[in-house]
């Protein structure tokens, strides 16, 4: 299995609902990430969980809410959403944390805040 | 510090070449390259690690300078599939913060 499989890929939500988006990879990867993209843009570094610790949180509010409850599996709880967070949001996954192998990402959940 | 990428966008007919650049002020500690179609996942390209390196497969290839400040990414020959916005990607040294470059929109035409 070579895949990092989010999701679902459309989600929309209202600014007082709570919702969650799931991110999974069985390639023994021990580097998982949440990266926001807006279109026409580069996606933006979020947040960054190496060996199942939450280790960089790029100053996301906290309306967004990472999780990691196994070395397969991260999820992102959203909680009061402005529409200015309406975005795709892309996981991807690396073998290691260091930078020297390449990501591998999954198809992204687009989200519509209303 | 975000990478710089040049041109911003550049269309071609296939089989034409292209060269997408990509540059820091500072050297990087490696780099990344990915191709995103509209809508879909970024997709590995390839890395490189070293300054001087060169690395490629099929007809698209790579190069990192010697000092690390810029990288190159030729794509020969372009296809139809070569559409889509390539990205150029680099770790933050030494805090496993990684950023992508401002990108290249890349399009080509029958």
């Amino acid at each position: 299995d070579t895949e990092v499989t989010q999701t679902p890929k459309h989600l929309v939500m209202g600014m007082t609902n709570k919702k969650s988006l799931k991110c999974e990879q069985h390639m023994g990867h021990r580097a998982m990430y949440w990266y926001k993209q807006k279109a026409k843009k580069p996606p933006e570094l979020m947040f960054v969980y190496s060996y199942e610790k939450l280790s960089i949180n790029e100053s996301v509010p906290s309306r967004f809410s990472p999780e990691c409850p196994n070395s397969s599996l991260l999820n992102l709880h959203l909680h009061a959403l402005q529409p200015e967070d309406s975005a795709l949001y892309l996981c991807a996954s690396s073998p290691a944390p260091d930078g020297n192998y390449g990501y591998t990402f999954g198809s992204g959940t687009r989200l519509t805040v209303v | 510090q975000q990478p710089v990428q040049s041109p911003q966008a550049v269309i071609l007919r296939e089989g034409e070449d292209a060269v997408i650049n990509c540059s820091s002020s500072k050297a990087l500690y490696s780099v990344h390259w990915y191709r995103q179609k509209h809508g879909e996942a970024p997709v590995f390209l390839m890395i490189l690690l070293k300054g001087g390196e060169q690395k490629g497969h099929d007809k698209i290839s790579a190069s990192f300078n010697e000092k690390k400040q810029q990288s190159s990414l030729y794509l020969t020959a372009s296809q139809l599939s070569y559409s889509g916005t390539y990205f150029c990607g680099t770790e933050i040294e030494g805090t496993y913060k990684y950023i992508f470059g401002t990108g290249t929109r890349l399009k080509v035409l029958a």
